[in-house]
């Protein structure tokens, strides 16, 4: 079974700076989809960024970007010039094609001081 | 705005009792997922719909079910009650089935607490 872990369970940045959350994951399929979400303080799940495993270029959405390593199974999500509305839990998630759900990680709390 | 509604978005009853959450997904999506998350924890997979049909289930205990009705929205139903069910209940679409490279969109939640 797929595993999703995020060895980070908090993280903090300074305001405008950059940070990087690490994760992990566990799987032997070749092809599959990978997510980042953010929940801020209402709970609410957000979509940051997602990225697809038969891609070599790294996804990118604004502030947001990944740095996907393959062979490694490694997913990070760099947050740059961070702002303090980007505090929030982040989820790393991992999506097969052959099943529907989606597998979590536990989540890094990111905090950002001004 | 994910376009997945939820009601209630708050809920307090006492162990024992039964609660039914509703979802209706985003316009044009057929499948419903529903996760659970318990305070200062990550997402648990419970279940799945496409089309009205169950596909998926994860660790969704006896006592709870859930189903898809034809007009595609969604409910799960909560038994017998007890502490530790309380929790964040998310509901959750997407487009298609099984292709994966579907994102899926998240309600807002249904924050039940047990009493």
């Amino acid at each position: 079974a797929q595993t999703v872990t995020q060895s980070q369970p908090e993280m903090s940045v300074q305001e405008a700076e950059t940070v990087t959350l690490s994760c992990t994951y566990d799987t032997s399929e070749s092809d599959y989809y990978l997510f980042w979400y953010k929940q801020p303080p209402s709970r609410q799940m957000i979509l940051v960024i997602r990225q697809e495993a038969y891609k070599q270029q790294n996804a990118t959405e604004n502030r947001f970007s990944v740095n996907f390593q393959k062979a490694a199974k490694s997913f990070s999500l760099k947050i740059s010039d961070s702002q303090l509305g980007d505090a929030a839990m982040y989820f790393c998630a991992y999506r097969s094609p052959y099943k529907d759900d989606m597998r979590f990680g536990a989540g890094t709390r990111l905090t950002v001081k001004p | 705005d994910s376009g997945v509604t939820q009601t209630p978005k708050h809920l307090i009853t006492a162990t024992g009792q039964r609660v039914t959450l509703r979802c209706s997904p985003r316009s044009g999506d057929l499948s419903v997922y529903w996760y659970q998350q318990s305070l200062d924890q990550g997402l648990q997979f419970l279940i799945q719909y496409y089309n009205g049909e169950e596909r998926a289930k994860g660790n969704i205990l006896e006592r709870f079910s859930a189903q898809q009705f034809p007009d595609l929205h969604s409910e799960l139903n909560l038994s017998s009650l007890e502490l530790g069910d309380s929790a964040l209940y998310f509901c959750a679409s997407s487009v298609e089935l099984g292709a994966g490279r579907n994102t899926i969109y998240f309600g807002e939640g249904s924050w039940l607490t047990v009493v």
